[in-house]
């Protein structure tokens, strides 16, 4: 079993929906968790960034966090065509080593 | 800088050659990371430098790859005698000490023939 499950896709939804990316971890050491954008031939970008459980909030964008099922999620609301990009979920046990374990990353397109 | 610098965007070297692949992180980023992306694949860390720090080399796939960080700053990653498997995105990283958040370049897209 791999440290980070991410369903590849793709995923195609219309201008507007509401969309759920999910990830699942083994690592219980785990705690903190990233969700990048990744548009083609560009390096990801950061775009939200949780400490242990919980929800977290920005704009259209919200991250949950539930470590007793190892299960994390982005939720994109009034999704738009700029959010076609492929989404990569990010996490890490802390400490003082930051090197990031990922998922490989579901491929989104958002039909206008 | 304004952002993670990586040169060249795109290498086509022949098999058996060496390659170098640039990084300049943001400045006043101590760390300073090496990810490969392949086809398919998620990003495989390869090497993290943090600040004066002894760098963790535990991601390097094999001794035909290796990386420097002169001044703390402008880091090299090293592909000796490259084979068809090398062939990947490699992505550089940058991050204040203590932020998980990274940023990343845009990459330098490497194809061995």
């Amino acid at each position: 079993q791999k440290e980070v499950e991410q369903d590849p896709g793709p995923l195609s939804v219309p201008e507007g929906a509401i969309v759920s990316l999910n990830c699942t971890y083994s690592n219980s050491a785990f705690q903190y968790f990233m969700w990048y954008r990744q548009y083609s031939r560009k390096g990801p970008e950061l775009l939200m960034y949780t400490y242990s459980s919980g929800n977290k909030e920005d704009g259209r964008f919200t991250a949950q966090v539930d470590k007793s099922s190892k299960y994390i999620s982005l939720f994109i609301r009034d999704s738009q065509p700029s959010d076609s990009a492929t989404y990569l979920c990010a996490m890490s046990g802390g400490g003082s080593n930051y090197k990031l374990t990922f998922g490989k990353g579901t491929l989104l397109t958002v039909n206008p | 800088g304004a952002g993670v610098s990586q040169s060249p965007s795109n290498k086509v070297t022949e098999k058996g050659k060496d390659v170098e692949l640039r990084c300049d992180p943001i400045s006043g980023h101590t760390a300073l990371y090496w990810y490969r992306q392949s086809l398919g694949q998620g990003l495989e860390f390869l090497i993290y430098f943090q600040g004066n720090s002894a760098p963790d080399k535990s991601g390097l796939p094999s001794d035909r790859f290796s990386a420097e960080r002169t001044g703390g700053s402008v880091s090299t990653l090293t592909i000796q005698r490259t084979q068809q498997e090398d062939s990947a995105v490699y992505l550089c990283a940058s991050s204040l000490s203590g932020n998980y958040g990274y940023t990343f370049g845009s990459g330098t897209r490497l194809t061995v023939v």
